[in-house]
């Protein structure tokens, strides 16, 4: 059982966009600013896309975007492109006694 | 280059130990914390420890806590996570990651390769 829900599975169809939900509580997403979003290609370490809610680090297409709303972070991914398939993660600090939270986990694919 | 090295990874049975490291580069290691995420096979990824920046404050998974213990060396650029009691459920990549929690602005910037760690009863 993961601490923030994500929905396991979501598709698109190339050049269309997305978006993944990410779902938590008051003790974590709805409370800070410290939601963040990574990428995992198959074999592969994660990648961070998105830290503090809404912000890409150097280098990450802006494709990617985020947002929240009260207990829900959501990722957007526009213009879908075939190296966009990969699992994507939300994790969101949880306060000094839980710290972090990771969602399960989706899988996006790209059709 | 940001660089993260994983190593101490292996196979243990039920009860048994190891120690992990990680080896960094390309940062100021000793202004960070750090932090280890593990993956067990198939699954997504968990949260297991997170450490600051002068290694005197430490966090724990409840999963974890009073098993597995994490620290750092800044004289050596490198990050350990000591594994004791381990159990099959522990069985997993572990990934050595820079920030985590409320360090890093609250994400984990960079990762490492992993190590994988399998107990096997």
């Amino acid at each position: 059982h993961s601490a923030l829900t994500q929905p396991a599975s979501v598709s698109g169809s190339l050049g269309q966009s997305i978006t993944i939900s990410c779902t938590g509580t008051s003790s974590d997403v709805g409370s800070y600013i410290l939601v963040s979003w990574y990428q995992q290609h198959p074999g592969k370490a994660p990648k961070l896309i998105i830290y503090e809610g809404n912000k890409r680090p150097s280098g990450v297409s802006n494709r990617f975007s985020a947002s929240k709303s009260a207990n829900t972070a959501s990722l957007t991914i526009s213009g879908l492109q075939a190296e966009d398939e990969a699992d994507y993660y939300c994790c969101s600090y949880a306060g000094t006694r839980t710290f972090v939270v990771f969602g399960g986990g989706t899988n996006l694919a790209v059709l | 280059e940001v660089q993260l090295v994983e190593s101490g990874g292996g196979l243990v049975q039920p009860g048994g130990s190891l120690r992990l490291s990680c080896a960094v580069s390309g940062f100021a290691f000793s202004s960070y914390g750090m932090s280890w995420v593990r993956q067990a096979p198939g699954k997504g990824l968990e949260w297991v420890s997170s450490i600051s920046d002068s290694g005197d404050r430490t966090y724990y998974a409840d999963s974890v806590k009073g098993r597995l213990t994490i620290s750092r060396d800044n004289s050596k650029n490198t990050l350990y996570l000591q594994m004791n009691g381990l159990r099959v459920e522990d069985t997993a990549v572990y990934y050595c990651a820079q920030g985590g929690g409320i360090y890093g602005s609250g994400s984990f910037q960079h990762w490492g390769q992993g190590t994988l760690v399998t107990v096997y009863s």
